[in-house]
C-alpha cells in the first residue's frame, strides 16, 4: 500500500518570500503524484500533477513541484506567495497500473500562512 | 457551472438518526468517489463507482454506511444509526476512465459537512 508524509503541518511565511511545502510517499509500485489546495469550507481544487516526462511541473497560482525519485519526494514550491495562497496543501498519489482504481491516497496537509 | 455539487452543504443531526447526502458528478465522469476527512487529517477514500457499479469499499465503511449510484449519474451516501464518530466532512469527487486512458484528475465537490450531536 502507499502512503504520504507530509513533513510540516503548519508553514508561516511573510508575503512575497518563497516557501517550499515537503511531500514523500511511499509506494512499492510506479505511482501518479497531485498537489491539491483547500480553502476553509471548500473542496479541494488541483494546483498541479506528475504522470510522467519531465520531473519539473508547473501548475496554477504560479506553484511548481519537482518529482525525485530516488528521494521519493515531490515539493512543492512558489517562488513568491501572496494572502490569498493562505490555505491548506495536500499532497496526494495514486498507483499506476491496468485496472487501478486510481483511488488517491492523501498526506494530512500543510497549513500555509501567508502574514504581510 | 458544471462542476461537482453535493447536498446539503451541512447538516447537523442527533446521535442515532439516520443522514443522506448526494452527489452530482460532473456529467459526462463514469468515475464517483467518496472520502471522508476529520478534522487535522487528509481525505480517506471511502468508495468508489465506475458508473452504476460500486467497485470497492474501504475498511472505513461500516454497515451503517451504504452508498448508491443508481443510474450511473448523482450518487447517495446513507449513514444509518449516526454516531459522534461520524462527524467529518463528506467529500465526493469525479473522473472520466475509459480503456485505454485514464484521467487521473479528480474533481472534487465543496464537500458535506456532518456535525452529530
Amino acid at each position: 500500500a502507499q502512503s504520504v508524509t507530509q513533513l510540516d503541518s503548519q508553514v508561516p511565511v511573510f508575503e512575497e518570500a518563497p516557501v517550499e511545502l515537503r511531500c514523500n510517499y511511499s509506494s512499492s509500485v510506479s505511482v501518479y503524484l497531485f498537489w491539491y489546495v483547500q480553502y476553509p469550507n471548500q473542496g479541494l481544487q488541483l494546483l498541479l500533477k506528475y504522470l510522467s516526462g519531465s520531473t519539473l511541473v508547473k501548475g496554477i497560482n504560479g506553484f511548481e513541484a519537482e518529482f525525485n525519485k530516488s528521494q521519493t519526494s515531490f515539493h512543492l514550491r512558489k517562488p513568491s506567495v501572496h494572502i490569498s495562497d493562505t490555505a491548506e496543501y495536500f499532497c496526494a498519489v495514486t498507483v499506476m497500473f491496468r485496472g487501478s482504481n486510481y483511488k488517491l491516497t492523501f498526506g494530512k496537509g500543510t497549513l500555509l500562512t501567508v502574514n504581510p | 457551472d458544471t462542476g461537482v455539487s453535493q447536498d446539503p452543504r451541512h447538516k447537523i443531526t442527533k446521535r442515532g438518526q439516520n443522514v443522506t447526502f448526494r452527489c452530482d458528478p460532473i456529467s459526462e465522469h463514469n468515475r464517483l468517489y467518496w472520502y471522508r476527512q476529520t478534522l487535522g487529517q487528509g481525505p480517506e477514500f471511502l468508495t468508489y463507482f465506475q458508473n452504476e457499479a460500486q467497485l470497492e469499499k474501504s475498511r472505513l465503511l461500516s454497515d451503517r454506511f451504504s452508498a448508491e449510484r443508481p443510474k450511473g449519474s448523482f450518487s447517495t451516501l446513507e449513514i444509518q444509526r449516526t454516531e459522534q464518530g461520524d462527524s467529518a466532512m463528506y467529500l465526493c469527487a469525479s473522473s472520466l476512465v475509459y480503456t485505454g486512458l485514464a484521467a487521473y484528475e479528480q474533481y472534487f465537490g465543496p464537500g458535506t459537512r456532518l456535525t452529530v450531536t
